[in-house]
């Protein structure tokens, strides 16, 4: 186990809701970055926070959204779904924002009809 | 562009052999890779990582090597075991890429099938 959880693990949504999903760091970590998982394909990276603020931001639209608390732990919120935001959901947290190990969570399945 | 690849989508071994996953990079300027295991419903699970500063860096039955030449990266596992069946993906780290620190590029992802 990494000690990195997420929440909810699955999710079912229709298209046009909003939908927030969450995620606890690794103890001592401040990084959480968020990567979208399509199936048969690999993760990708759509943002990271480091201390409460946007560290980077992958090719996803403005829609998708994020926030990260005083304790590390983070959400990644999607507004307005699409069919095709339906993925696994990842979430790594990191000990720094420099190449360090990204240690990820079980993922959270979202199902958007 | 960005991308990193595997060769082989599918690696079916015996139990006890020994498995090679390949990887090509892109970006000659990346200094630091990871292979990840990703069971069925699972996250990805840290196996190994390496920096550009050396070729070669052994782990517990896992090898990792990288040639900067040709931007090739492999993962050797000694005396596969059926625990060993995932989805095998080598990442590469592109630090300040984009104003991104610590992004991780992945593959499609190798799935290694070891067979009894």
């Amino acid at each position: 186990e990494t000690g990195v959880t997420q929440s909810p693990t699955h999710l079912i949504k229709t298209r046009g809701q909003q939908v927030t999903l969450r995620c606890s760091s690794q103890s001592g970590h401040n990084t959480v970055s968020w990567y979208q998982q399509a199936l048969g394909q690999g993760p990708q990276f759509i943002f990271q926070y480091y201390r409460e603020e946007e560290n980077g931001r992958g090719n996803f639209p403005p829609r998708f959204s994020g926030l990260q608390f005083p304790n590390y732990s983070s959400e990644l919120n999607v507004n307005a779904l699409e069919l095709d935001d339906s993925a696994l959901y990842l979430c790594a947290s990191s000990f720094s924002t420099k190449g360090d190990i990204q240690y990820f969570g079980a993922g959270t399945r979202l199902s958007v009809l | 562009g960005e991308s990193v690849g595997l060769h082989l989508p599918t690696l079916s071994v015996q139990e006890g052999d020994n498995s090679i996953i390949n990887c090509a990079y892109s970006n000659s300027a990346s200094d630091y890779f990871i292979w990840y295991k990703q069971e069925s419903g699972k996250g990805p699970q840290f196996i190994i990582d390496i920096r550009s500063n050396m070729d070669k860096r052994q782990g517990q039955r896992v090898t990792v090597l990288l040639n900067k030449t040709v931007k090739h990266l492999s993962l050797q596992i000694a005396a596969t075991q059926p625990g060993d069946s995932a989805v095998y993906f080598c990442a590469e780290n592109m630090g300040d890429y984009g104003g991104a620190t610590n992004k991780l590029i992945f593959g499609t992802g190798t799935l290694l099938a070891v067979q009894p």
